[in-house]
């Protein structure tokens, strides 16, 4: 029962223009959302994270967008580079839990074609 | 400098050895954690440890034995391999004990490919 999807396993796009990563959560205890990002033998990086109490947060050419009723959040890259090619995972976390366990999407495979 | 450190990056083994995937971070975090990834590419904790004190020990079989000797560490052991155990495994740490509010994020190892043949 997977809490955390991630219904596209890859994302095209071109140089410039928009990328647009989108995840779907089950459980609506979920109040923190993070978006990594992970390039191949690497690591997953921190990238960007919202908590439910808003529903947008920016920096630089990243924005995560949360739609509560929907269950559904977003990551918008404007404009994408050739560097942004890598896997996106989104994850969540139960703030109530007390344990801090997060809950990894499958990941979405962004290529950046200049 | 790497932050967070595993060793070994790869490791082939048979069915039924034992094995030992070590991790230790250098940013000064009071917890640490095991993530594992599969065939799938689901990322799923493991466990985790705040301070050397087990915080989360998920659905995993008991052949799976952390340790974590200081709060630098956290080593994972692997008795009696099978094939299913064939995976990438995660070590992350982060700065908070991560209570009610999370607003900490993990910093992620470079994973340790486990192939069981």
């Amino acid at each position: 029962d997977q809490q955390v999807k991630q219904n596209s396993p890859s994302l095209s796009v071109q140089e410039g223009r928009i990328s647009i990563l989108n995840c779907d959560y089950t459980n609506s205890m979920f109040d923190y959302f993070l978006w990594y990002k992970k390039y191949p033998a690497e690591g997953p990086t921190f990238l960007i994270s919202i908590s439910s109490i808003k529903d947008k947060n920016e920096d630089g050419r990243f924005t995560v967008f949360l739609n509560k009723s929907a269950k559904h959040l977003s990551l918008h890259i404007v404009p994408s580079q050739p560097g942004d090619s890598a896997v996106y995972f989104c994850a969540a976390s139960d703030g109530s839990s007390n344990t801090g366990k997060l809950i990894f999407g499958q990941g979405t495979t962004l290529q950046v074609k200049p | 400098d790497t932050a967070v450190s595993q060793t070994p990056k790869y490791l082939v083994t048979q069915m039924g050895n034992d094995k030992s995937i070590k991790c230790e971070q250098n940013l000064g975090h009071d917890t640490m954690y095991w993530y594992k990834q599969d065939s799938k590419k689901f990322l799923k904790i493991m466990f985790s440890y705040n301070n050397k004190e087990l915080i989360i020990n998920e659905t995993v079989p008991n052949r799976f034995s952390p340790k974590s000797p200081d709060k630098a560490h956290l080593n994972l052991h692997i008795n009696s391999l099978e094939l299913g155990d064939s995976a990438v495994y995660f070590c992350a740490s982060s700065q908070e004990f991560l209570t009610g509010g999370f607003g900490g994020e993990l910093f992620f190892g470079e994973g340790s490919r486990l192939t069981v043949l």
